[in-house]
């Protein structure tokens, strides 16, 4: 357990429907990474937060999908209008520096899985 | 820009055997490097990085490597493989000073330990 965790740990849900994952970070870390990693291949960075503020996003990241952490505590995600191209494990990780070497602690993941 | 590449979809060695998974990056910045291993149905957990300073990384559980950079290199090494190795390994590489903290993730090696 790294101390990241992430709800729900598992989702179904049918095409064009909204959801929304959560993810609570280590308490103070102020770096928080969202990723999507799909069968076989590595996570693929979506975007992410140092405290409260979202500083960078991936092109690949549609516009049905929103990211928001108030208070640079606790991270939303949100994926809109659901495609059968979204399943795929949503990964979250928080980092407590501000240096580029410093470990990412990854949560267990969410499954989303579009029917 | 910065990219991973990671030789081996999949290494199987014999319990007790060396192990050698292979990462060759690029970077327009001096990288911080990394060796991630994610078990089944586990969370990303860190097994070693190179942030500027040795060359020669000694990561948990047994496992080191070794930063190159004349070769772009960071090849994860064990002398005596166990069971429980046997996992997904993802190296990654994230620009130092002056770059993105964004990191990019190789696609992943399978590792497989036969008894």
């Amino acid at each position: 357990d790294t101390g990241v965790s992430q709800d729900p740990r598992h989702k179904i849900t049918k095409r064009g429907q909204n959801v929304t994952f959560r993810c609570d970070p280590i308490s103070e870390h102020n770096r928080l990474y969202w990723y999507r990693q799909t069968l076989g291949q590595g996570p693929e960075f979506l975007t992410y937060f140092q405290n409260e503020a979202q500083l960078e996003k991936s092109r690949l990241l549609s516009d049905r999908f929103s990211a928001e952490r108030p208070k640079g505590s606790f991270s939303t995600l949100e994926i809109q209008r659901t495609e059968q191209g979204d399943s795929a494990m949503y990964l979250c990780a928080s980092v407590a520096g501000a240096s580029g070497g410093d470990e990412q602690f990854f949560g267990p993941g969410t499954r989303l899985t579009v029917l | 820009a910065q990219s991973v590449t990671q030789l081996d979809s999949h290494v199987s060695v014999s319990e007790g055997t060396p192990v050698l998974l292979r990462c060759n990056y690029s970077s327009s910045y001096s990288p911080s490097l990394f060796w991630y291993v994610q078990h089944p149905n586990k969370g990303l957990q860190l097994l070693l990085k190179y942030t500027s300073a040795a060359t020669l990384v000694k990561g948990i559980n047994g496992f080191e490597a070794e930063f190159k950079k004349s070769e772009t290199s960071f090849h994860l090494t064990k002398p005596s493989a166990h069971m429980s190795d046997a996992a997904e390994y993802f190296c990654v590489v994230r620009a130092g000073s002056g770059g993105s903290y964004i990191p990019t993730f190789g696609r992943g090696t399978s590792l497989i330990v036969h008894p």
